[in-house]
């Protein structure tokens, strides 16, 4: 079993559709958690960290469940500019694991 | 602020070159990460730093690769000699603790031929 699993999609999605993506983990001693976005040929980038009790940040909203190593991220009123890779990322001291990522294209 | 910044942006080489990827993590931060990545398998952790000293580099693999951190300011990641399966992309990444997130830089396309 990975350490970090996601849906790795593709999901294609019209201009201002939500979406969601779901991510489990296997380390229930994992201390941190965040969503990392990448384009193509880019470096991935934070987008947000992800708090026990949810937290939201514009249009994009994360949930974490510990009980259940479950993480979800949301994005309404989806955007061309949304389109990218979306990597879960769960990190117990410094050993970060990244999922292999979900892809998003919003198409017109 | 200046992020992480890596050099060569892209490098293509032929086989059994010697190849050598640097890093400035930002100042500051005191854990430096190396990663691979390719389509087939993600993104890899290779070794990381902390306070310069290596922590953890299982990922590393195999003896022709090394990398150093000499100073605060500085690492390096070594291929010698390079094979055309190590062609990827590598980041360099740095953080202040534990908690917080890493920060990537552009990364060093290479391509072995």
């Amino acid at each position: 079993r990975k350490e970090v699993e996601q849906d790795p999609g593709p999901f294609n999605v019209p201009e201002g559709a939500t979406v969601a993506f779901n991510c489990t983990y296997s380390n229930s001693a994992s201390q941190s958690f965040f969503w990392y976005r990448q384009d193509c040929r880019k470096e991935p980038k934070l987008l947000m960290s992800v708090y026990s009790s949810g937290n939201e940040d514009g249009r994009f909203t994360a949930q974490l469940n510990r009980a259940s190593q479950y993480i979800s991220l949301l994005i309404r009123d989806s955007k061309l500019s949304d389109s990218a890779t979306y990597l879960c990322v769960v990190k117990d001291n410094n050993d970060m694991r990244f999922g292999a990522g979900t892809r998003l294209t919003v198409k017109p | 602020d200046a992020g992480v910044i890596q050099s060569p942006r892209h490098e293509v080489t032929e086989m059994g070159q010697e190849v050598t990827l640097r890093c400035k993590p930002i100042s500051g931060h005191n854990s430096l990460f190396w990663y691979r990545q390719t389509m087939m398998r993600g993104l890899e952790l290779l070794i990381y730093f902390n306070n310069n000293v290596p922590i953890d580099d299982s990922g590393m693999p195999e003896d022709r690769f090394s990398a150093k951190m000499p100073n605060a300011s500085f690492s390096t990641l070594k291929i010698q000699p390079s094979e055309p399966r190590d062609s990827a992309v590598y980041f360099c990444a740095s953080t202040t603790d534990s908690y917080q997130p890493q920060h990537f830089g552009d990364g060093t396309r290479l391509s072995i031929l």
